[in-house]
């Protein structure tokens, strides 16, 4: 299947700073990628949609100033937490559809991404 | 919105079969359903998806009923290794379709 990676996989900063965290579709273009986020015991939920080349679409409540998302290539879609807080510590996840005939759309996953703010 | 519900959690028996039902009674007409499932810590793992036939790959069997209101995922011989929490989506088949998940079925396989 087609592969997704995330990196770092886990980081630990300081309240008030800046972590961004990347995704890569390593053997695939993805016009379209997803970021969800995962608190312990919880579901995933969808945070944004990342566009190739135009603007993320932010799902209701997701504030866009503090998570930033650039999908700059095809290849490459980046999350930005700006000024962490430790209520922002959980599990950051990227996905990518894999483009294909109508229908084959399963959703690819990223390892994930775990951010602790101190 | 998730436009699934599935039950919290199940347990089933090392060896046997694992049937995890999943309800999509507002399923529309262009809407798949996918399946899959998330090892403690990582990301998801895809297993499955179908329309409206019943689907079989090596990992499981995907049966939608004839009105698809309702599946079910069919682990035919759980081992220890399929422990997880499975997810049930339908979303629709463009590119761009968010993919919504709900709560999930907590399976844990007894020795």
């Amino acid at each position: 299947g087609a592969v997704v990676s995330q990196h770092p996989s886990r980081v630990i900063c300081k309240s008030g700073t800046s972590v961004k965290i990347e995704c890569r579709s390593l053997d695939f273009q993805a016009t379209t990628m997803f970021w969800y986020r995962q608190f312990p015991k919880q579901s995933l939920m969808l945070m944004a949609t990342s566009n190739e080349g135009s603007k993320a679409t932010y799902e209701q409540g997701v504030e866009k100033d503090k998570f930033l998302i650039n999908h700059a290539s095809l290849t490459l879609s980046t999350l930005t937490v700006t000024s962490a807080h430790p209520e922002d510590s959980s599990f950051y996840i990227c996905s990518a559809t894999l483009p294909g005939p109508l229908g084959s759309g399963e959703l690819f996953f990223g390892e994930g991404s775990r951010l602790t703010v101190l | 919105d998730a436009k699934t519900t599935q039950p919290p959690s199940m347990d089933c028996a090392e060896g046997r079969a694992a049937n995890l039902p999943c309800n999509h009674s507002t399923i529309s007409g262009n809407e798949y359903v996918y399946w899959y499932r998330q090892i403690h810590s990582q990301g998801p793992q895809y297993i499955i998806h179908g329309l409206k036939n019943n689907e079989t790959n090596e990992m499981a069997s995907l049966i939608i009923t004839e009105d698809r209101k309702s599946s079910t995922l069919i682990l035919p011989h759980a081992t220890l290794r399929d422990t997880a929490v499975y997810y049930c989506i339908v979303r629709g088949t463009n590119t761009g379709n968010q993919f919504y998940f709900g709560t999930g079925t907590s399976l844990t396989v007894i020795p």
